[in-house]
């Protein structure tokens, strides 16, 4: 079955600190991944995709994902996070074989201290 | 530049009652997606709309649940006779197109069921 896993649920930085947050999917084809962010009250908003191309993608806010396609994975990255990162980050992807369900994963909320 | 609107924010009902859950989707798009997210889990497809016809139901549950997205007016989520794992976040996207366009999500509705 394809799914989508994200393996920190819960994660607390303090401000200028580094971030990786992991994602790994499972599907056999191909497939377009994304990485969404939903800040307190707010809705879910993107924050960047990967459809093809450099795998190192640029989004907003400075964040960046890396496809790596031999592990399956999408991981996302901040060298530096600030107290307003403080939000749940969710990947997802949609296999390209013509469907329109995203797959997301658990999401991880991530907490930084000023 | 309005994006995706959901309301109400926030629902209270109790076990037996009906909740409604309405989305509009962003100017120009005509196609809808609803997605549940249960406590610690992510978000999961539901349902699928275009304008007046239901494209896709896999993900909703046959009995109690129904979907419209009428011709005029908001897409309507409606749960009937709701039951205590019924409490979840329902969150509402819309696309311009079908597939693997991106889809903007509205900031949910949390039905809480007492």
């Amino acid at each position: 079955a394809q799914s989508v896993s994200q393996h920190n649920h819960h994660v607390i930085l303090s401000e200028a600190a580094s971030l990786e947050l992991g994602c790994n999917y499972s599907y056999g084809g191909t497939v377009n991944l994304f990485w969404y962010v939903q800040y307190p009250g707010q809705h879910l908003q993107l924050l960047l995709k990967y459809f093809s191309g450099d795998p190192l993608v640029k989004g907003i806010k400075g964040f960046e994902a890396e496809f790596i396609k031999s592990k399956f994975s999408f991981n996302l990255r901040k060298p530096s996070v600030q107290w307003s990162d403080t939000a749940e980050y969710f990947c997802a992807v949609i296999p390209t074989s013509g469907t329109y369900k995203y797959i997301f994963g658990t999401g991880t909320r991530l907490k930084v201290l000023a | 530049n309005a994006g995706v609107m959901q309301n109400p924010r926030h629902l209270v009902r109790r076990r037996g009652q009906e909740a409604r859950l309405r989305c509009s989707p962003m100017k120009g798009h005509s196609h809808v997606y609803w997605y549940r997210q249960l406590p610690e889990e992510g978000l999961k497809f539901m349902v699928y709309l275009q304008k007046e016809n239901i494209i896709d139901e896999s993900g909703m549950p046959k009995e109690r649940f129904s979907a419209e997205f009428p011709k005029e007016g908001p897409s309507i989520l409606r749960i009937q006779q709701v039951v205590r794992g019924d409490s979840a976040a329902y969150f509402c996207a819309s696309s311009q197109r079908q597939g693997l366009d991106e889809q903007f999500f509205g900031p949910g509705t949390r039905l809480t069921v007492l």
